[in-house]
């Protein structure tokens, strides 16, 4: 694909439910991001991938969210019992190789998630 | 922690008119990037700067970077219309793709 692909692009879901969040980074690209977006405010980091690892998931604020990326490709965002506070742009972004460390990211689209 | 503070966070601008927008971080790093974010519309890459003194210049906008004052700069010359944006400035707080982002600056290039 031309760019990164996050579905769905809405998602509208009840308090205390279960979500996931896909992401398919381009082609090629072995490192992988997850922010979140609230209104007004800039990206806040979750966690990172470099390949199928989790380099880093110090941004992730509590035990009810998770991420994915089995076979170092797609990655899923997993929350779960979601609350009103988690409604936010969820955004994935990847990185080519060779620019592991501070390489430039190329961002999707964004997931809104919105939890009444 | 790193912390990356952007000013002014709003900015109204007429067409024609030049203006900075500054970005302060407050731990040693010699990587930043300036984005942009049209409304509801994902961040597009505009500038990356990996050195102290670097200096990236693209149509109106011009990005520095000052790894010593911590300090980066992204200067807007003769603003259009079609520079109505948000732009965030972003450092990279432990080498392994974790940026952390300011606030953003809100520009309105108005007629």
């Amino acid at each position: 694909g031309a760019g990164v692909s996050q579905t769905p692009s809405n998602k509208v879901t009840e308090k205390g439910k279960y979500v996931e969040l896909r992401c398919d980074p381009i082609s090629g690209h072995t490192a992988l991001y997850w922010y979140r977006q609230s209104l007004g405010q800039g990206p806040e980091f979750l966690i990172y991938f470099q390949g199928t690892g989790a380099a880093d998931d110090s941004g992730l604020p509590n035990d009810r969210f998770f991420a994915v990326r089995p076979e170092g490709s797609v990655s899923t965002l997993k929350i779960q019992r979601t609350e009103r506070g988690d409604s936010a742009v969820y955004l994935c972004a990847s990185s080519p190789p060779g620019t592991p460390f501070g390489g430039e990211l190329f961002f999707g689209e964004g997931s809104r998630l919105t939890v009444l | 922690e790193l912390k990356v503070e952007q000013n002014p966070l709003f900015l109204s601008m007429q067409e024609g008119k030049n203006y900075t927008i500054y970005c302060n971080y407050s731990t040693t790093s010699d990587r930043l990037y300036w984005y942009r974010q049209d409304p509801g519309k994902s961040l597009e890459s505009l500038f990356v700067l990996l050195s102290n003194g670097a200096v990236k210049q693209e149509g109106r906008l011009m990005a520095s970077l000052d790894t010593k004052a911590r300090l980066s700069t992204l200067h807007i010359t003769a603003a259009v219309h079609d520079l109505s944006a948000t732009y965030f400035c972003a450092v990279d707080g432990s080498q392994g793709g974790k940026l952390i982002f300011g606030q953003g600056t809100e520009l309105s290039v108005k007629p």
